[in-house]
């Protein structure tokens, strides 16, 4: 285990249906992120939230709905998704720091196998 | 974040040592170098980081050349379990739009041959 706990670690799910990923971090951090890896590409930032307030939202589709509900804690709603949604997502988080973020390292997750029928 | 190069894919037998290049011209005088990897099925793994001068952890080590355009990532004895993708990534030391990128390239996928 990194520190950073997604559920569950596998879902299928129907086009038609609403399911929602978490991510638990207890490592201090106060920024978490969600990134997407598809097959054969790099990973692609969707989400940062700094201090609970999205900071980044990189023109992720309103299927994927984030939340933040405290700096330990992050979600990922779904809804409607496409057979092209299926992918890893992956959940990190890092120590926000006054002056930049540069010094810090990132805490990844083992991802959700999400895969979309 | 500046756009860094590395060789697609690499192998190392066993034991040896092993030096991942990543090659970075475009750095700015505040982009700290980042290396992570990622095993299969996993998510990526923090390596190592610096900004200038050559840093050791329990891991590998990171030599820094004196211009910055390019850093290698030592391994010192490769093991089975080091196989995986290897990434270089540079990071802004400062604040604002962007700032929370990480923004992950192709990596070099190296092979460990026993």
């Amino acid at each position: 285990e990194t520190g950073v706990t997604q559920t569950p670690r596998h879902l299928v799910m129907g086009m038609t249906n609403k399911k929602s990923l978490k991510c638990e971090q207890h490592l201090g951090h106060n920024a978490m992120y969600w990134y997407k890896q598809s097959a054969k590409k790099p990973l692609e930032l969707m989400f940062v939230y700094s201090l609970e307030e999205r900071v980044e939202n990189n023109s992720v589709p309103s299927r994927f709905s984030p939340e933040c509900p405290n700096s330990s804690h992050l979600f990922l709603h779904l809804h409607t998704l496409q057979p092209e949604d299926s992918a890893l997502y992956l959940c990190a988080s890092s120590q926000a720091s006054w002056g930049g973020q540069g010094a810090n390292g990132y805490t990844f997750g083992s991802g959700t196998r999400l895969t979309v029928v | 974040d500046a756009k860094t190069t590395q060789p697609n894919s690499m192998e190392s037998n066993e034991e040896e040592p092993v030096h991942l290049p990543c090659n970075h011209s475009t750095i700015s005088g505040t982009d700290y170098i980042h290396w992570y990897r990622q095993l299969p099925s996993q998510g990526p793994e923090y390596v190592i980081h610096g900004l200038t001068s050559n840093v050791n952890n329990r891991m590998a080590s990171l030599a820094i050349a004196e211009d910055r355009k390019s850093s290698t990532l030592i391994l010192h004895r490769a093991t089975l379990r080091d196989a995986a993708v290897y990434y270089c990534i540079l990071r802004a030391a400062y604040s604002g739009a962007g700032s929370y990128q990480l923004t992950f390239g192709k990596g070099t996928k190296l092979s460990v041959i026993p």
